[in-house]
């Protein structure tokens, strides 16, 4: 297996534009989580899914984030519109239940 | 290349004991150091961030400590209560954006 994939990798846009990221579970995991990683508040949990259902949500930051996963191999995560504080590195994960969590390689996104 | 380690792997403790988790890096080159707590089935939870200008950082009952020079960390927890039990990661960010964890810490405190 290729491991959880990320598109893009890296990511810049101006302030107000909508950003969507991407990411590809590993098959036969049933969860997925998206992370946000800063150099100030560290790796925060935005939201997961069990079996493409949200389950908790509780630390996308505002309305202005949104997440999908229609179907068991892609979920997405988006940003309308994007501000320069938007400005991480976003980690998808996935694991088979209670098992290890597997990392993407993130995508930087740069908001100007 | 960083390499992250926690030991042990395992730990079980009497409700009420105060314990110690140990967490050790090889590249002292870090800017910040996280742990967390995992639960079955849900995302990890953050517990502590520590900047790697700071020694310690303190919220509630835990209270961890980062020595950069000795390449470690430690997650002291005072009064332990069952619903403590849980694996607890540490993690350091790489300079490629890679945030590498250790195995973890198995938790169970004992009612």
């Amino acid at each position: 297996d290729a491991g959880v994939i990320q598109s893009p990798r890296h990511e810049v846009t101006e302030m107000g534009q909508e950003v969507t990221l991407r990411c590809k579970p590993i098959s036969g995991h049933n969860s997925l989580f998206w992370y946000r990683q800063t150099m100030m508040r560290g790796l925060e949990l935005l939201i997961y899914f069990n079996n493409n259902v949200p389950i908790d949500d509780s630390g996308m930051p505002e309305d202005r984030f949104s997440a999908k996963m229609p179907n068991a191999s892609f979920s997405t995560l988006k940003i309308q519109p994007s501000e320069p504080r938007d400005s991480a590195v976003y980690f998808c994960a996935s694991s088979f239940w209670q098992t290890e969590q597997y990392f993407g390689p993130g995508t930087r996104l740069t908001v100007t | 290349k960083q390499e992250v380690t926690q030991i042990p792997a395992a730990l079980s403790v009497p409700e009420g004991e105060n314990l110690v988790l140990n967490c050790s890096f090889t590249d002292s080159a870090i800017y910040n150091l996280q742990w967390f707590r995992q639960d079955p089935g849900k995302g990890l939870t953050s517990l502590l961030l520590i900047q790697s200008s700071q020694r310690e950082q303190t919220s509630g009952r835990l209270n961890a400590s980062l020595d950069k020079s000795s390449g470690r960390s430690t997650l002291y927890i005072a009064a332990s209560q069952p619903g403590d039990s849980a694996t607890y990661l540490c993690a350091v960010p790489n300079r490629d954006d890679k945030i590498i964890f250790g195995k973890g810490t198995r938790l169970h405190i004992l009612p």
